[in-house]
């Protein structure tokens, strides 16, 4: 059974930082991309970024709204995802999930979720 | 970035009923739609992907058809289970796939 984990949410300060991690089971997770969704209390659902596997060099990518602030990275040896977020906004607040692809090459068809971490920025 | 325009944002059904709810993009987006179902509380969950094909272990009374700039998602013959917020998501207009604003079906 595929399981995604997140841990690391929490209150922080506008400016401040915050570390999330996914930890994965259940599935061949280096073969697979790997994303971040998160939606705002009440509001609908945003994508932030994703993570490709080891043949396509981990590249990652990220909506305009977090480029240049947040970062994902992965430690395919642990089974693990990680979004470091830096320079939080207020706006930033939401439950982020971890989320992964359904195919192997990639296709943004979202097939698991874990159950997701808040994170409330907020002074 | 291409918007997507769900409607109704909000319905109320009874069980049993057909159920209809509609995506369309800004501009078309081929067949490169999915839709997921949401209950209170809990993660999204994908229901059809590429417009029309079913994810593996959900019921047959979910349908999903369309290409280009319009979409339809259908349930058809409402169960208790199913009162959920549903959202469409595209992903033709990359990086960034976006999701519609939801429909959230009611007990009538």
């Amino acid at each position: 059974e595929v399981q995604l984990v997140e841990s690391g949410g929490g209150l922080v300060k506008p400016g401040g930082s915050l570390r999330l991690s996914c930890a994965a089971s259940g599935f061949t997770f280096s073969d697979h991309y790997m994303d971040w969704v998160r939606q705002a209390p009440g509001k609908g659902l945003e994508w932030v970024g994703r993570s490709r596997h080891k043949d396509l060099n981990y590249i990652t990518e990220y909506a305009a709204s977090v480029k240049g602030r947040f970062s994902i990275s992965r430690d395919d040896s642990k089974n693990s995802l990680h979004l470091q977020m830096n320079s939080l906004k207020t706006e930033d607040s939401a439950v982020y999930y971890c989320v992964r692809e359904k195919s192997e090459g990639g296709s943004y068809n979202f097939d698991s979720w874990g159950q997701g971490t808040l994170v409330t920025v907020s002074s | 970035d291409i918007q997507m325009t769900q409607s109704p944002s909000s319905l109320s059904a009874s069980v049993g009923d057909r159920v209809t709810i509609t995506c369309q993009a800004s501009q078309g987006i081929r067949n490169y739609l999915n839709w997921y179902q949401q209950k209170p509380g809990k993660a999204p969950k994908l229901l059809i992907y590429d417009a029309s094909n079913l994810e593996k272990g959900v019921p047959s009374r979910f349908s999903g058809g369309g290409s280009g700039t319009d979409f339809t998602f259908i349930i058809s013959g409402l169960q208790p289970e199913d009162f959920a917020t549903y959202y469409c998501q595209q992903y033709d207009n990359l990086p960034a796939p976006t999701f519609g604003g939801g429909t959230k079906v009611e007990i009538k």
